[in-house]
């Protein structure tokens, strides 16, 4: 298993400018992931935090706006930049373990709410 | 794309079974997760199985899948009010470890 921690827990931001979510995991895992949570949603994959080179980010979302760093085994940031209030959501650092990545596990998550 | 659809609700009497329901299209699934979700917090991992099983038990908690009907369920035996959650259906397919979630199933639990 893995214990992933995120901070912040949660964050009220002014529109316009930007948060930086930091994840960090208890073990050394080869594949971290970004989903975004939107009010009563279910979750959406931003983006895999690649170590060392830059991540791959899914339809609809781009480097400009959701930078990620990976800097090594456990430990990525994704940055909500420019922030608007459609931005308002919870966002979840995950990351897979066991043979072949099989188990999934998710930190606590970021609620932020952007007035 | 792939889907993973769930009913949104579920209302149980505490100390009776609930079955959460979950059907999904991605014929190349090669593993099905659930998660717990209680207010205010992250996802936790109850269980997953691997796509050429049919059943998998850990404590209270049974998950079937019928692979020929793309229908995944989860039985909580014995439900207490500490279940209340939102539970959530994913899955994963053949080569990708990106996660496809439902939208989520509200359980409730009447004392």
């Amino acid at each position: 298993s893995a214990v992933i921690s995120q901070k912040p827990s949660r964050d009220i931001c002014q529109r316009g400018t930007s948060l930086t979510i930091q994840c960090q995991v208890d073990s050394q895992v080869t594949m971290m992931f970004w989903y975004r949570q939107q009010p009563g949603q279910s979750l959406t994959l931003i983006a895999t935090a690649n170590q060392g080179s830059e991540a791959t980010y899914e339809s609809g979302f781009v480097i400009d706006k959701f930078p990620i760093s990976r800097p090594n085994l456990t430990f990525s940031t994704l940055t909500v930049s420019n922030m608007s209030p459609e931005d308002s959501s919870i966002y979840l650092c995950s990351a897979r373990t066991g043979e072949g990545g099989t188990e999934a596990f998710f930190g606590q998550g970021t609620r932020l709410t952007v007035v | 794309g792939e889907d993973v659809e769930q009913s949104l609700f579920l209302s149980v009497r505490e100390g009776d079974s609930s079955v959460i329901n979950c059907t999904y299209t991605d014929s190349s699934s090669t593993y099905l997760y659930w998660y717990k979700q209680e207010p205010g917090a992250g996802l936790q991992l109850l269980t997953y199985i691997f796509s050429n099983m049919d059943m998998k038990q850990d404590q209270r908690l049974t998950v079937l899948l019928n692979k020929k009907d793309k229908h995944l369920s989860l039985r909580i035996a014995d439900t207490q009010t500490g279940d209340s959650a939102i539970y959530f259906c994913a899955e994963t397919g053949a080569g990708s470890y990106q996660l496809t979630f439902g939208k989520g199933t509200k359980l409730s639990v009447i004392p």
